[in-house]
């Protein structure tokens, strides 16, 4: 139990496009999103956390008109990285928790990531 | 002073030792522990959790907590190659919707055949 998933695994896109990533909690219902970013050997960064249904909070630093989140239902999140440049280059993941699941509400479940690649 | 501090490594054991892996805190307000693998290039993944003090035994794994002291352990017994991961430590000070994890910076261990 407790799986989430991501797509796309990878991505590689031009400077300027926009890029659009899926998180999904596949058997339970995810109560609170999160999506962090990580750099090659470095440790988890939060950029936001969200709520089905509400506005993402986001963290210090990470701008909201930049990466757009959307928690349209209890099984789905989506990350949209605007207006992609190279220095967006990371890898994006995900994570999950909700009702009922192994080590209480406050677990996290992570999905694969994805990683993005912007030329 | 950070809220959760982990030595990032990188260990290097060879196969069948037993590693230990450790984190403090500064939060005593902090009750749920957990581990997490990750492996390169992949999401974390959930090893162990545990509320509050005392120990945790699942197959090779041991998680103690000792809130006393402020500080984490995870236990690697007969160490495998396919152990060979970062490893990172998180906690929260509530359940529910009210206790986001802080997680630790990771600690990487290369377990040599």
């Amino acid at each position: 139990g407790a799986v989430v998933s991501q797509h796309p695994s990878r991505v590689i896109c031009k400077s300027g496009t926009s890029v659009k990533i899926e998180c999904r909690s596949l058997d339970f219902q995810a109560t609170t999103m999160f999506w962090y970013r990580q750099f090659p050997k470095k440790s988890l960064m939060l950029m936001a956390t969200s709520n089905e249904g509400s506005k993402a909070t986001y963290e210090q630093g990470v701008e909201k008109d930049k990466f757009l989140i959307n928690h349209a239902s209890l099984t789905l999140s989506t990350l949209t990285v605007t207006s992609a440049h190279p220095e967006d280059s990371s890898f994006y993941i995900c994570s999950a928790r909700g009702l009922g699941l192994a080590g209480g509400q406050g677990t996290q479940y992570f999905g694969p990531g994805t990683r993005l690649l912007v030329l | 002073q950070k809220e959760v501090e982990q030595d990032p490594g990188p260990l290097s054991v060879p196969e069948g030792a037993i590693v230990s892996l450790n984190c403090t805190y500064s939060n005593s307000a902090f009750q749920y522990f957990m581990w997490y693998r990750q492996y390169s290039r992949k999401g974390p993944e959930l090893l162990m959790y545990t509320y509050s003090s005392g120990n945790k035994e699942d197959g090779r794994f041991t998680a103690q907590v000792d809130k006393s002291s402020k500080y984490i352990s995870l236990f690697i017994r007969d160490s495998q190659p396919s152990d060979s991961a970062t490893y990172l430590c998180a906690m929260s000070a509530l359940g529910g919707s009210q206790g986001n994890l802080i997680f630790g910076k990771g600690t990487k261990l290369s377990v040599k055949p």
